[in-house]
């Protein structure tokens, strides 16, 4: 079944780091660009990184920059979410999604995992 | 930087035709991307490119774009329908960065 799972959320003291995992699953991994995209409790939607097919290029929104990585091993068909200096506005449900058109960054997101939450608290 | 504009909220009947507007400057000019999101679900891609609709996506739902706003129309609204709705752009003028509009609730009467 073509799917992205995610894991790796919980609960985090402010400060601290945590790092986000999403699994794929039958479609040719290494032929697809990345993506997180966050969802703090009753808000909407944010990008938060993407990163290319074969990890070349990544990008990261301002409000995340600096503190978060993402990064993909292809080998495992796995991508990765590193965030340090974790701030209670980080908390959100954390998606992983596919490009729609692969390897170009353009195009919307047509595959969605179904989330990880992540809870920033003292 | 780009910022998309969409109303908080739309309510239609039954049966009508529901409307939600995705505004921004030219945005006539760059490709935009629907999602329809459930509660607790993960956002479905509705329409890409303006337009076009993936396999599996009931004709109801068409999309337009023109100068300043971006349209996804809603035609023969269903109960089912009721959810939040977001049009998401491209801004390449700086690093490639993705952009949500703040999303839209249907409320279905």
């Amino acid at each position: 079944q073509v799917q992205l799972v995610e894991s790796g959320g919980g609960v985090v003291q402010p400060g601290r780091s945590l790092r986000l995992s999403c699994a794929a699953s039958d479609f040719e991994f290494s032929d697809y660009n990345l993506y997180w995209v966050r969802q703090a409790p009753g808000k909407g939607l944010e990008w938060v990184a993407l990163i290319l097919y074969d990890g070349s290029k990544k990008n990261y929104a301002g409000s995340v920059k600096g503190r978060f990585t993402i990064s993909r091993d292809n080998s495992k068909n796995m991508v990765f979410l590193e965030m340090n200096g974790l701030r209670p506005e980080d908390t959100a449900v954390y998606f992983c999604a596919r490009g729609f058109y692969q390897t170009s960054l353009s195009g919307a997101f047509d595959l969605w995992g179904k989330g990880t939450m992540v809870t920033v608290s003292s | 930087s780009y910022v998309l504009a969409q109303p908080p909220s739309v309510s239609v009947a039954p049966g009508q035709t529901a409307r939600i507007t995705c505004g921004g400057n030219n945005i006539g000019r760059k490709p935009v991307h629907w999602y329809q999101q459930k509660p607790g679900q993960a956002p479905v891609m509705l329409v890409y490119d303006d337009s076009s609709r993936p396999s599996g996506i009931p004709v109801r739902f068409s999309g337009s774009n023109s100068a300043n706003t971006a349209t996804l129309t809603i035609s023969r609204v269903e109960a089912a329908d009721e959810a939040d709705y977001y049009c998401q752009v491209w801004d390449k003028s700086g690093d490639f960065d993705v952009l949500f509009g703040g999303g839209t609730k249907l409320t279905v009467l």
